[in-house]
């Protein structure tokens, strides 16, 4: 089978930073993203991966080793607008988009 | 700006009566697809076309259908929701998924409630 494993919940403190990791199985690679997702909210393009190493966008960095089928999105300098669900999802070999259940992300003052 | 809108935000029915809802694009993108989410679960791909081609996710189960008349629309039927259907759905857009950093674009979901 395919799938994603990401931690359900993780809590920090606004101003802090935070690693997100992601870890996948899937028939083939062709990339993954993040997404950011608030409650109740539609998922929102964060970054994405095809090759080996970090991706750094403002606050956001994403890092992908394909050789270990991981992934993790890094968090700095938190805002309590933070406070959201991250998603990680794998496109496959097929081209399917394989989604993680996400990680909901608790930012405490 | 280019989008991709649903309707209605918000769709309360009733158990068994049928209900459609409604996703278009302006960002003209060949492939348009339908997700329903519950909470704390990931998007779960109930079918997408490419195109014209529709292609159904083998454990979409028959109550649901969906219909693209045209390049930017695309309707969701549910035909006799059940409580269990309560969700979120979610229409989303891309260009074709073999382009390098292809990206779904998400429109912002209907809450169905079923009662």
């Amino acid at each position: 089978g395919q799938n994603i494993d990401q931690p359900t919940e993780m809590t920090a403190t606004e101003g802090a930073i935070v690693q997100i990791n992601c870890t996948y199985q899937t028939s083939g690679f062709n990339g993954l993203f993040w997404y950011q997702q608030h409650a109740g909210e539609a998922p929102t393009f964060l970054s994405y991966n095809v090759l080996d190493g970090l991706e750094e966008k403002g606050r956001f960095s994403s890092f992908l080793s394909r050789s270990k089928g991981y992934s993790y999105l890094l968090l700095k300098e938190l805002q309590m607008k933070d406070s959201a669900s991250y998603l990680c999802a794998v496109i496959n070999s097929n081209y399917q988009l394989i989604w993680g259940a996400g990680t909901k992300l608790i930012i405490k003052p | 700006d280019a989008m991709v809108i649903q309707n209605p935000r918000y769709q309360v029915t009733q158990f068994g009566k049928p209900v459609t809802l409604s996703c278009s694009q302006t960002l003209n993108h060949n492939v348009m697809y339908w997700y329903q989410q519950k909470s704390s679960q990931a998007p779960k791909l109930l079918f997408h076309y490419y195109d014209k081609d529709f292609n159904n996710e083998a454990d979409t189960p028959d109550n649901f259908q969906s219909r693209r008349p045209n390049t930017s629309f695309c309707f969701l039927d549910i035909r006799s929701p059940g409580l269990g259907d309560a969700a979120m759905y979610l229409c989303a857009t891309s260009r074709d998924p073999s382009t390098p950093s292809y990206e779904q674009y998400f429109g912002p979901g209907t809450r169905l409630t079923v009662t």
